[in-house]
């Protein structure tokens, strides 16, 4: 079945700092992928998207990849700011039978000044 | 107004009690979802809706029940509560129309069984 695997956190930088957050995938076909960021107190908001591969998705200065090769859709922001501090989920929506969102277990980044 | 709304959104309860909690959305979707959140094990599916006469069983769906009464309104009810029920509940929407299948989160409840 389809699964998703992300580092495992938590994550703390300096604000400034370059962020990565590895997210790679199992899946039959060209799955759609995403990341969503959870504010604390807050549900899921949806970060980027991408439908296909090689398609780069960007949003809030976050940027990432679909790259078939890999299997992987690899969240990176070259500056990262306290307002970050958050809960990121890579997800993918797969192909076959029901469109189903399927989460990995989510990174907790803390971003200090 | 927020698109996706939740109620209850904190609620302690005993176990053994019945409990539901609603969705209520204004996004017109056909779509709606029930998931729980634990930590680090992310967001689990635990039943979905593709239109008010169509209910699935997600992943995780034993000690659940759901109810579409609208197109509008998708509730979750726990029978009869158990503590390792104690999670984050989210709700959420998506349009199949235009292919993206874009999920849209409500704010959650935080549901404590004790």
């Amino acid at each position: 079945g389809n699964s998703v695997t992300q580092m495992e956190g938590p994550v703390t930088l300096s604000e400034e700092a370059f962020l990565t957050i590895n997210c790679t995938y199992t899946a039959t076909g060209y799955p759609s992928l995403f990341w969503y960021v959870q504010y604390p107190g807050e549900g899921l908001q949806l970060l980027l998207k991408a439908t296909k591969a090689d398609d780069k998705g960007s949003n809030k200065g976050f940027e990432a990849t679909y790259r078939k090769e890999t299997t992987s859709f690899h969240l990176e922001k070259g500056s990262v700011q306290v307002s970050d501090s958050a809960v990121y989920f890579c997800a993918l929506l797969g192909v076959q039978g029901a469109q189903k969102l399927v989460f990995g277990q989510g990174t907790r980044l803390t971003i200090n000044p | 107004d927020a698109d996706v709304t939740q109620t209850p959104r904190n609620r302690i309860t005993k176990t053994g009690k019945r409990i539901m909690l609603e969705c209520s959305q204004t996004k017109g979707h056909d779509r709606m979802y029930w998931y729980r959140q634990d930590p680090g094990l992310g967001l689990r599916l635990i039943y979905y809706s593709f239109d008010v006469k169509d209910i699935n069983k997600g992943e995780i769906s034993d000690g659940y029940s759901v109810s579409r009464q609208a197109q509008a309104k998708f509730s979750l009810s726990l029978e009869s509560a158990i503590p390792n029920q104690t999670a984050l509940y989210f709700c959420a929407t998506s349009d199949a129309t235009g292919g993206t299948y874009e999920q849209y989160f409500g704010p959650g409840t935080r549901l404590t069984v004790t």
